[in-house]
Order: structure tokens, then C-alpha cells, then sequence
């Protein structure tokens, strides 16, 4: 069972690029979630999506877009790169249909983006 | 702006010992509260969800439960083994938030 599968797995950028990290869950979800993950800092949520065609900012959304192309995947761009946005990114997938507000299924997590700006 | 601690942020034990993580949250208006573990260079695995309604999880060798009104879960290992050293982290939903994590060394 493939769950939930990020790519790339490793990327380098220069300031100014742009790049988009993309996710599939298998699970025929209704929810995904992507995350940054700081030393630090714990994991911050980006942006989510409830179910297909919806989107909704989380808690750190600046600089990040995002796009539910169908049931299965769910992208992250970053327009315009920053060193800021040195991070790992990791996707997550659940059964709840009620996105970031509450939801009592589990959530199903990818192996990460480690993603480096230079 | 709901916060969760997580102590101690690590630890190492001998193999063998039973253990208990701690996770504190101060808004005690919780969904529900999962635990997860993360190995290195991995993503999380969901380990125990508790539903507000519930008191404790029972999954294996782990036992976790949650205290609402004090604002505190416990994540209880027994007879820890060495291919529990990983990374553990709490978080509570509503607007999920996180703890950094404690991490765990389980020595052979």
C-alpha cells in the first residue's frame, strides 16, 4: 500500500524560483493537509483541503499556493522562493471530511520534501 | 492561540523500562488529541487517536490517556525495546496544533 507519496524527496532551489511539490494519497480521503516541519518550530500547517475543490489557508499560508486537481492529489507551490522557506514539507491525508477544524480519523503522512533555498 | 508542551524533550532509558511521555495543551476545548510517532528522515505514523469523549487508548504495548479539565495526555510504553527509539509527538484538534516532540532512545 503506497498511503500517501511525495515528490521530489529532495530538492535544492535558488531565491527567486519557483518549484511545485506534489502529493497522492490512495486512501480515497477527503482531507489533505500540507505541513512545514522546523527545528524548533514543530509542524505548522500551510494550507488544507477539506474535499475536492476546496481549499483554506492554515496557519502559515504566505508565500504558498495550493491546488486539489481531484480527489487523490493535492499540490504546494512556491512562486517566488525564499531562504525562509528552507524546510520540510510533508503531506497528510485523513478520512475526516471536516479539514483542520476537528475530525476523529487518523492522519495518514507522506515521507516528507526536504527542500533547501538558497 | 492554543499551546502544546511536550517534556521532557528527550529521552534515553535502558531496554526494558516502562515509560511515559507527557503532552500538555492549554486550551482545554479539544476535538480530539493523536499521538504520533516520526523515525528519522521519515514522515509521521499515527500511533493512538483519542476522541474528546474518551479517557484512554489502548493499542499494543502502548497505553495513552487524556485528561481534558487539567490539559494533560500521557503516552505510557511498556517494556520498551530499542525499535522504539523514534521521535514522539502529540497534537490536538481543533485547528490541529503540535508539540515539537520528545525524543526517545531505548538502549540495548
Amino acid at each position: 500500500n503506497a498511503g500517501v507519496t511525495q515528490t521530489p524527496k529532495f530538492q535544492v532551489l535558488k531565491t527567486g524560483q519557483s518549484m511545485t511539490l506534489q502529493c497522492a494519497q490512495d486512501m480515497n480521503h477527503n482531507s489533505m493537509y500540507w505541513y512545514r516541519q522546523d527545528p524548533g518550530m514543530g509542524l505548522r500547517l500551510i494550507y488544507y483541503s477539506a474535499s475536492e475543490g476546496t481549499t483554506d489557508k492554515g496557519e502559515v499560508p504566505n508565500g504558498y499556493n495550493v491546488s486539489r486537481l481531484n480527489k487523490r492529489e493535492f499540490s504546494l507551490r512556491l512562486g517566488s522562493a525564499a531562504p525562509s522557506q528552507t524546510s520540510v514539507y510533508f503531506c497528510a491525508s485523513s478520512g475526516s471530511s471536516t479539514g483542520w477544524l476537528g475530525g476523529n480519523q487518523p492522519q495518514h503522512f507522506g515521507d516528507g520534501t526536504r527542500l533547501s533555498i538558497l | 492561540k492554543q499551546e502544546v508542551t511536550q517534556i521532557p524533550a528527550a529521552l534515553s532509558v535502558p531496554e526494558g523500562e516502562n515509560l511515559v511521555l507527557n503532552c500538555s495543551f492549554t486550551d482545554s476545548a479539544i476535538y480530539n488529541l493523536q499521538w504520533f510517532r516520526q523515525d528519522p528522515g521519515k514522515g509521521l505514523t499515527s500511533l493512538l487517536l483519542i476522541q474528546s469523549s474518551q479517557r484512554e487508548q489502548t493499542s499494543g504495548r502502548l497505553n495513552a490517556s487524556l485528561d481534558k479539565s487539567s490539559g494533560r495526555s500521557t503516552l505510557y510504553i511498556a517494556a520498551s525495546q530499542p525499535g522504539d527509539s523514534a521521535t514522539y509527538l502529540c497534537a490536538v484538534w481543533y485547528k490541529l496544533v503540535f508539540g515539537a516532540g520528545t525524543i526517545l532512545r531505548v538502549k540495548s
